[in-house]
């Protein structure tokens, strides 16, 4: 199996800042990488998939990058519903794994 | 637009079974890849494995295969997940989810389930 690792595992941050979570493949995935932000108590959203391309209706202000092993998502200018946990996750073999989690709070 | 409803919450004993329903509305089941995840309380997400009714395949994360079954009800376009030998450890939030299919190749889950709570006590 592909073994997923994000850092860090929680982050604080305040309205307004640039904030960046990284991901690590145990082997290249070459762009089959996706990013979820999940809330308590929500269904998981998809916010970046193939690394890159952003999810209809998901704002700019997230974008995502790498390749091959290493992979960012950055969301530009944290808003006060950002505040959430982030998972990625490749597609590129199954089972389709998860990072463990990056918990984004409010500093 | 397309929709995934899934069924309520389930309490069940150990060693028991349970189903959990995941209905598509806005379109039809056989038409899409659905995939299966689920979040035992205080843990993060953990991927079950996925179901493409077109092709009748289904795909199981090693630590489910053999007690794990998903189908899929053309009829109701409707899908299920079967998990049986229930343990503690079996106690989370399931989800369903539709997988992003382009030309031969999947991405991540675009359209979720509100998510169905098994406790296992």
């Amino acid at each position: 199996d592909i073994r997923m690792t994000q850092s860090p595992s929680s982050l604080s941050a305040a309205v307004g800042d640039r904030v960046s979570i990284t991901c690590r493949a145990s082997q290249s995935i070459t762009n089959s990488l996706n990013w979820y932000q999940h809330k308590p108590g929500k269904a998981p959203n998809l916010l970046i998939y193939a690394a890159s391309s952003l999810q209809s209706g998901v704002p700019s202000r997230f974008s995502g990058s790498g390749s091959g092993t290493d992979f960012t998502l950055t969301i530009s200018s944290l808003q006060p519903g950002d505040f959430a946990t982030y998972y990625c996750q490749q597609s590129y073999s199954t089972p389709f794994t998860f990072g463990q989690g990056t918990k984004l709070d409010i500093k | 637009q397309v929709q995934l409803v899934q069924s309520g919450p389930e309490v069940k004993k150990p060693g028991s079974s349970v189903t959990v329903s995941c209905k598509v509305s806005g379109g039809t089941v056989s038409s899409y890849v659905i995939s299966w995840v689920r979040q035992a309380p205080g843990q993060g997400l953990e991927w079950m494995g996925r179901i493409i009714p077109i092709y009748g395949t289904s795909t199981y994360g090693q630590k489910f295969q053999g007690r794990v079954t998903f189908t899929t009800d053309e009829s109701t376009s409707t899908a299920y997940m079967e998990v049986s030998s229930l343990t503690s450890d079996d106690t989370a939030v399931y989800y369903c989810a539709r997988v992003l299919w382009f030309g031969d190749s999947l991405y991540g889950m675009d359209v979720w389930g509100q998510g169905t709570t098994v406790t296992v006590s």
